[in-house]
């Protein structure tokens, strides 16, 4: 069974500094991975995504992630926070079941706070 | 515009009143699905469908019912709301039965059961 942990429910930082949110998997299979955000008051939005090509992943507003099998891990940074990247991030596996359809499980989320 | 419409956004409402959140997208997905969101919980799964009239339980599905009579709509069904149902409540979907993870969620319908 696939699972996902993300190291941190909180993570702090000031304005024009590095962020780092970091997320653990278990999957059985090549899972694809992806990182999703939530402002406050809305919905999910895609961030980014992996599913086995470069394992270094860009995404919107200059966030990236890399893909560590040795590691099992898919941390999202990001060069220099900016305070509207103050919200809510997800970490999800996507993992392929016997039937042919897939499965998605989503960490219990990171929320970000910027300060400025 | 590519959108997933959720109604209500905000319901407040009473213990045992049946009550239907709707869900409608407009970009001829196959597969939508309805989760909940609480506070050091993260998102669980209640139902899912991967097309008409193929439905399926998800993580969470007790006290709930789905339908999926036409491709766009997916009302989650709450038969007799209770107080441990309050909560935030996400409509999703996804292009293709094969769910490739690229989900777009609708703005959230927040529940609460008095």
């Amino acid at each position: 069974a696939q699972s996902v942990t993300q190291l941190d429910s909180h993570v702090s930082v000031s304005e024009g500094t590095p962020v780092l949110l970091r997320c653990n998997y278990s999957s059985s299979y090549s899972p694809s991975l992806f990182w999703y955000v939530q402002h406050p008051n809305k919905g999910l939005q895609l961030l980014l995504k992996y599913t086995s090509a470069a394992t270094l992943v860009k995404g919107i507003n200059g966030f990236e992630a890399e893909f560590k099998k040795s590691e099992t891990s898919f941390h999202l940074t990001k060069p220099s926070a900016h305070m509207s990247d103050a919200a809510e991030y997800f970490c999800v596996v996507s993992d392929l079941m016997a039937s042919g359809y897939s499965t998605l499980t989503f960490g219990k989320g990171t929320m970000l706070l910027v300060s400025p | 515009e590519a959108q997933v419409t959720q109604n209500p956004r905000y319901l407040i409402t009473v213990t045992g009143k049946k009550l239907t959140v709707t869900c409608s997208q407009n970009m001829n997905h196959e597969y939508m699905s309805w989760y909940r969101q609480d506070p050091g919980l993260g998102l669980r799964q209640i139902y899912y469908s991967m097309n008409v009239e193929v439905t399926d339980k998800g993580d969470v599905p007790e006290g709930y019912k789905v339908s999926r009579k036409e491709k766009r709509n997916f009302p989650l069904i709450l038969e007799s709301p209770s107080p441990n149902q309050t909560s935030l409540y996400f409509c999703a979907s996804s292009l293709g039965g094969r769910l490739t993870g690229e989900l777009f969620f609708g703005e959230g319908s927040r529940l609460t059961v008095l």
